[in-house]
């Protein structure tokens, strides 16, 4: 079974420049989830889909960022203009089922660097 | 929201010794209690996972141990070896049903050959 991919593995920007990440999850998932995990400290979820609709959006910094998944399949997480802060690892992750029904599964990550 | 908290922050052991990690939580409305393993470069990977009907759950040389009164659960690898040298996240249960699970800052194992 194919595992979660994403693209790019890695990306250098300067701020106030744009970035966009993609991400594909495994076949059959219907919730995909973008996390942001600074360096350090712990994976901290920005949003999650379940199929092509938006779940939970809460901790997703909207005035910069934004999501979407066309076609309840890939998905892309865009920023723009990036801020210093933002440089992070980006995880995507996908499950079956939602909450304690799936087991969520991590792709490699892409890591952003604003400069 | 979830405070989730991970003692310790760090940890080194000699090859073949036991190893464990704590996790505390604020609240829950979940059953559901995972942890994770993130190797350098990659994305966290679940290694074990218990629900709350029981205590303690064994896969090899991992456990879990729960006690859902005091509000935390535990891993436990035993015999350690260097190929378990990562850093582990608890992810603590919703405080509501429909919110998500929090990670923990995570805890990084390093075991010493």
């Amino acid at each position: 079974e194919a595992g979660v991919a994403q693209s790019p593995r890695y990306k250098i920007i300067e701020k106030r420049q744009s970035v966009a990440f993609w991400c594909n999850p495994i076949s059959g998932h219907a919730t995909l989830y973008w996390y942001q995990q600074i360096l350090g400290q712990g994976p901290k979820l920005l949003i999650q889909f379940q199929n092509n609709g938006v779940v939970d959006d809460s901790q997703l910094p909207k005035d910069r960022f934004s999501a979407e998944r066309l076609k309840g399949v890939d998905s892309t997480l865009k920023i723009q203009p990036a801020k210093l802060e933002d440089s992070a690892v980006y995880l995507c992750a996908s499950s079956l089922g939602v909450g304690d029904k799936g087991e969520q599964y991590f792709g490699p990550g892409t890591r952003l660097t604003v400069t | 929201g979830e405070n989730v908290e991970q003692h310790p922050s760090t940890l080194s052991v000699q090859e073949g010794d036991s190893a464990v990690i704590k996790c505390t939580y604020s609240d829950s409305a979940s059953n559901y209690f995972p942890w994770y393993k993130q190797e350098l470069g990659k994305g966290p990977q679940l290694i074990i996972d218990i629900r709350s009907n029981v205590g303690e759950k064994k896969d090899q040389r991992i456990a879990v141990t729960l006690n859902k009164t005091a509000k935390h659960f535990s891993l436990h690898i035993t015999e350690t070896q260097p190929e378990d040298s990562a850093v582990y996240f608890c992810a603590a249960p919703p405080r509501n049903y429909g919110q998500n699970f929090v990670f923990g800052p995570g805890t990084r194992l390093s075991v010493l050959p």
